[in-house]
């Protein structure tokens, strides 16, 4: 089975500072691995996404995430915070043999002027 | 595309009322997903179809709630009779057979449920 672990449920930045954004997850196969967007009374919208290949993935509005194995890992980084970015974080996690998405419980961040 | 269309965007309701919500999901997709988003319990797969067949309602709460696909560019959810804590935002979703349940997802905007 699969499930994802989102450490953090609210994160606070500056403006200008770096986010991270920290998941975890579990797989006995080899995971296909996303990050979501929600902003305000909106629905989700993908940011990134690793399925194979490359492990350091980029994705929308400057963001980037690695997969690593070893730490079983896909952490959503941004070098510099806008304030535009203040929005709801989600985690997922699929296989290629599997039938569903496994959400983690969403990360909050909140960007500081 | 216009991406995935919900209906209504908002609709608040008397406990005991028949609740239906719609959904259009994005042309050419095979699959299609019902969410539910809270604050206590978070985004939760209520069930999803492949091809107009549902293929997993293990996530469907109970009996009160049914949904249906009669063709590839239409999905109802019904809650009947509705409860208070049934409010929540639901969520459609859909992807490609390409890619499969596994792949990219794309959501619609939510149907908020206000049940009084």
């Amino acid at each position: 089975a699969q499930s994802v672990t989102q450490l953090g449920s609210h994160v606070s930045v500056s403006e200008g500072a770096l986010v991270l954004l920290r998941c975890n997850y579990s797989s006995s196969v080899p995971p296909y691995l996303f990050w979501y967007v929600q902003y305000p009374n909106q629905g989700l919208q993908l940011l990134l996404k690793y399925t194979t290949g490359a492990t350091l993935v980029k994705g929308i509005n400057g963001f980037e995430a690695e997969f690593k194995k070893s730490e079983t890992s896909f952490h959503l980084t941004k070098p510099s915070a806008h304030m535009s970015d203040a929005a709801e974080y989600f985690c997922a996690v699929s296989t290629n043999t599997g039938n569903q998405f496994y959400f983690g419980t969403g990360t909050s961040l909140t960007v500081i002027p | 595309d216009a991406g995935v269309i919900q209906s209504p965007r908002h609709e608040v309701t008397e406990m005991g009322q028949e609740v239906t919500l719609r959904c259009k999901p994005i042309s050419g997709h095979d699959y299609l997903f019902w969410y539910r988003q809270t604050m206590m319990r978070g985004l939760e797969l209520l069930i999803y179809f492949n091809n107009n067949v549902p293929i997993d309602d293990s996530g469907m709460p109970e009996d009160r709630f049914s949904a249906k696909m009669p063709n590839a560019s239409f999905s109802t959810l019904k809650i009947q009779p509705s409860e208070p804590r049934d409010s929540a935002v639901y969520f459609c979703a859909s992807s490609t057979l390409a890619g499969g349940p596994r792949d990219t997802q794309y959501f619609g905007p939510g149907t908020r449920l206000t049940v009084l």
